[in-house]
């Protein structure tokens, strides 16, 4: 039982490259999530879907797009990237809204640098 | 404007005596609040949770104390260890937002043996 997996841990980008982060989960979790977490930040959220074929905005969503074709994976893309999305990104999931019985499952993140 | 306030970007304690993690809320909506641990290159792990309708509650050494009036909240870690050095993220749930989480800034606390 592997959790959250993320692909890639690490990747650098040049100024304007697009590239996708995948996020696979094995929970049979309806609610997945994107955060992004910059020094002094905290996590912030980007996007998250409450099911298969759903996606929804957080805090932060300029400049991504989500995708969640299958169940077990929720695609962040960054179609243009930009020195501002240099960030460690991370993929979380739970079975249903968010509740302190149930906490969510993190990934252990993707490194991501914007040159 | 940050909902979640975590003051304090690090605490250094001494191994085996009391760390004291502090939060602050701006939303009187929150429903719960937790706290989650992070050690380098992993991500987040749930640690203990406390409802909105309660003061205290306790797991082991981590004990969270609320205090509504003052929308403040702490983690107690007693007896501190080393294996204890992460960062800590207090987290607060709003039950009317598709159950989102938001998350703090992260304290950083290191415990010297």
């Amino acid at each position: 039982n592997a959790g959250v997996t993320q692909t890639p841990k690490f990747r650098v980008l040049k100024t304007g490259q697009s590239m996708t982060l995948l996020c696979a989960q094995d929970m049979n979790h309806e609610y997945m999530y994107w955060y992004r977490q910059d020094p002094g930040m905290g996590l912030r959220l980007i996007h998250y879907s409450v099911g298969e074929g759903t996606t929804a905005k957080g805090e932060v969503p300029d400049g991504y797009n989500v995708s969640r074709l299958k169940k077990q994976n929720f695609l962040l893309g960054l179609e243009s990237a930009a020195p501002s999305q240099t960030s460690v990104y991370f993929c979380a999931s739970i079975n249903g809204p968010a509740v302190p019985q149930t906490p969510l499952h993190f990934g252990n993140g993707t490194r991501l640098t914007v040159t | 404007d940050q909902q979640v306030k975590q003051n304090s970007p690090s605490l250094s304690v001494q191994e085996g005596r009391i760390s004291i993690l502090n939060c602050d809320y701006t939303n009187s909506m929150f429903d719960y609040f937790l706290w989650y641990k992070k050690y380098p290159a992993e991500g987040p792990t749930f640690l203990i949770s406390i409802s909105s309708i309660k003061d205290k509650n306790e797991d082991g050494r981590f004990t969270v104390f609320l205090n509504k009036s003052a929308k403040h909240l702490s983690l107690h870690i007693v007896p501190s260890q080393p294996g204890d050095s992460a960062v800590y993220f207090c987290a607060a749930l709003d039950g009317g937002s598709q159950g989102n989480l938001i998350f703090g800034k992260g304290t950083k606390l290191s415990v010297k043996p």
